[in-house]
């Protein structure tokens, strides 16, 4: 299977909010709602910021939200922070135990 | 607290094996499926295996298929990676990751490099 489909870069200003999508397949992405989002800095390993979708893990802010339309999936930041700036990958459960990443998206705060 | 340790990575020639470790502590390991995910120098995260809590099924990425096998030891909470016919793009970050419901990695080890060198 293709990794998902993601832009390489995003940007906005503090503040700004910034969507970064995720398409797949009718066989990943539109088949089931695991879809799941993590955040990685320079030199560390991921963090989940997002799971089946739009659920949040505790401690991640409700400024990260997630939705999904048909093969694709969104992660939305809202009011972005400094922090916030770092490498942005989608997954998605892909049937049995076999899961698929996106080639990821680096997010730039201005 | 939870920690992933994984060791065993290091320089191998292509063409050669290596097993990958990774020691869990913290959490109900035999609970959780278990995946390997890689990360090539300066490159997007690659599913590499997975591995249910009771080891019976398990999962590979196309481009280990045939080359590289996962295990499981829950009496030593410790994970496996058998990784043969290594190639250079083999060369990669070797992350563990625990999986407590479906595609939710929510812990990560530290990483482990394996270089293949040609």
């Amino acid at each position: 299977q293709s990794a998902l489909t993601q832009p390489p870069s995003a940007s906005g200003s503090p503040g700004q909010s910034v969507t970064i999508s995720c398409t797949g397949t009718s066989s990943d992405v539109g088949a089931y709602n695991y879809v799941s989002w993590y955040q990685q800095h320079p030199g560390k390993a991921p963090k989940v910021i997002i799971y089946e979708v739009s659920k949040r893990p505790s401690g991640v802010p409700d400024r990260f939200s997630g939705s999904k339309s048909g093969n694709t999936a969104s992660l939305t930041v809202s009011g972005l922070q400094a922090e916030d700036e770092g490498d942005y990958y989608c997954s998605s459960y892909a049937g049995g135990i076999y899961v698929i990443f996106g080639g990821g998206t680096k997010l730039t705060v201005l | 607290e939870v920690h992933l340790v994984e060791s065993g990575g290091g320089l191998v020639q292509r063409g050669g094996s290596l097993r990958l470790s990774c020691g869990a502590s913290g959490f109900p390991f035999s609970d959780y499926t278990m995946h390997w995910v890689r990360q090539a120098p300066g490159k997007g995260l690659e599913f590499v295996s997975s591995i249910k809590g009771n080891g019976r099924i398990t999962s590979y990425g196309g481009s280990v298929q045939g080359r590289f096998t996962i295990s499981r030891d829950n009496s030593r909470n410790t994970l496996y990676l058998q990784m043969g016919s290594l190639r250079a793009e083999d060369t990669a970050v070797y992350y563990c990751a625990g999986d407590s419901r479906v595609n939710y990695f929510d812990y990560w080890g530290q990483g482990t490099l394996v270089t293949v060198s040609s």
